[in-house]
């Protein structure tokens, strides 16, 4: 079982170019989430889909967009990328709202 | 606000020793509690939740948790560790449903066990 696979697991950007992560989940989810993991600070929400159509902002929304393709994808794209989202990046994906959370493993993105 | 803490950045115990891990929350209403594990260079694993019911709850790999309402804790434990119970640890709470239910997440605490 891949569960939920994310892509890429390594990126290192320059100041101002774009990038999309991809999030894939094959356990038939309606919940999909996209988290920030930060040194001391945990992980922070930055935005999620409740279900297939829909997507609200989390913590940190700022400087990110989402896409809810269909119910097996959520992308993550950084339309202009500044050194402060230097992080890894983690995908989730959930049975409903709320419910115990499944990861992928990682994006760790540097921004230079 | 709604939040969850784990006072502790590190525990070291040693191998065989009992462990335990903090964490307090604080939420309205009737929580939903979360411990989560995290191995270098991976995601997240579910590692167990209290919803309702025994205050007590068992979970994966001989971890268990014990919910105290009037303490508003979740603290995980194990009675005996195992040098690959290293790792890092998170508590999580759902809160909601006022914009939707949410996971939040503290800030994690980082477990060595020494052999």
């Amino acid at each position: 079982n891949a569960g939920v696979t994310q892509t890429p697991k390594f990126q290192v950007l320059k100041t101002g170019q774009s990038m999309t992560l991809q999030c894939a989940q094959d356990m038939n989810h309606n919940s999909m989430y996209w988290y920030r993991q930060d040194p001391g600070m945990g992980l922070r929400l930055i935005y999620y889909s409740a279900s297939e159509g829909t997507t609200d902002k989390g913590e940190v929304p700022n400087g990110y967009n989402v896409s809810r393709l269909n119910k097996r994808e959520f992308s993550l794209r950084l339309e202009s990328a500044a050194p402060s989202q230097t992080s890894v990046y983690f995908c989730a994906s959930s049975e409903r709202q709320g419910a115990e959370a499944f990861f992928g493993q990682g994006t760790r993105l540097t921004v230079v | 606000a709604q939040s969850v803490a784990q006072p502790e950045d590190q525990v070291n115990v040693a191998e065989g020793n009992p462990l335990t891990v903090k964490c307090t929350y604080s939420v309205s209403g009737n929580p939903y509690l979360f411990w989560y594990v995290q191995y270098p260079n991976r995601g997240l694993q579910f590692l167990l939740k209290y919803i309702t019911g025994d205050n007590l709850v068992k979970g994966s790999y001989g971890f268990e948790a014990e919910f105290n309402k009037s303490q508003t804790s979740f603290h995980l434990k194990k009675p005996s560790a195992l040098v690959s119970d290293s790792a890092l640890y998170f508590c999580a709470v759902r809160v909601g449903p006022t914009g939707g239910f949410k996971t939040i997440f503290g800030a994690g605490t980082r477990l060595f066990v020494k052999a």
